[in-house]
């Protein structure tokens, strides 16, 4: 099936400064949705992308659907300590949209 | 303003017992789902349901059985747990399962199985 890779893993960073993750696939996906998750809590989405070239903003999260549709990014500006958690890309799978695949994830710590 | 519930929060098995996860929604939403939450893995899908009385096999579904008798619950059991099932568990709703949909995700059941 289709894998979507995160990189990251983790991040380690000082309050106030902005973060850059990224999301890639080998294979092409339609949509690219951005998925948050605290600790002790499920995932909840923030940033939902449809369109290849794509820029929409949730705040200080901004997500961009790249150009070639097998990669999206999030970059999160002025960090500030609720912005702790795991940030999850994930999209739809082609031949099902019923099934969303899943990144593994970037940690996101702040010290502040 | 339940969303989606989820019960046990937390549970330890021994190998070999059997349990079933509680999941329950109350948006009528048509679509729930099951994953599994392993470090460095990100969110498995297991079992998921686009209504009552249907249900498919997700990306790993080997070790778990669902049924989907009412709109609002979608139970996943384990009939023989084994440690590789040691996983935070979440299950997920939205209204029917399309692309361009919002999922509902519960607070999980951390599962530890011994």
């Amino acid at each position: 099936g289709q894998q979507l890779n995160q990189s990251p893993q983790s991040m380690f960073i000082q309050e106030g400064e902005d973060v850059s993750m990224n999301c890639t696939s080998s294979s092409i996906f339609n949509t690219w949705l951005w998925y948050k998750q605290e600790p002790g809590e499920g995932p909840v989405l923030l940033i939902a992308l449809y369109k290849a070239g794509e820029l929409t903003s949730n705040g200080r999260l901004t997500a961009q659907f790249g150009i070639t549709r097998k990669d999206s990014f999030l970059n999160i500006s002025a960090s500030i300590p609720s912005d702790v958690g795991i940030y999850f890309c994930a999209g739809p799978e082609l031949q099902g949209a019923q099934k969303l695949v899943f990144g593994q994830g970037t940690r996101l710590t702040i010290n502040p | 303003n339940a969303g989606v519930t989820q019960t046990p929060k937390f549970q330890v098995l021994k190998t070999g017992q059997s349990m079933t996860l509680q999941c329950a929604q109350d948006m009528n939403h048509e679509y729930m789902s099951w994953y599994r939450q392993d470090p460095g893995m990100g969110l498995r899908l297991i079992h998921y349901s686009v209504g009552a009385g249907i249900t498919d096999q997700g990306e790993v579904p080997n070790g778990y059985n669902v049924s989907r008798s009412t709109t609002e619950d979608f139970p996943l059991r384990l009939l023989s747990a084994a440690p590789s099932q040691t996983s935070v568990y979440f299950c997920a709703s939205s209204y029917s399962g399309g692309r361009n949909e919002k999922l509902f995700f519960g607070s999980g059941t951390q599962l530890s199985v011994l």
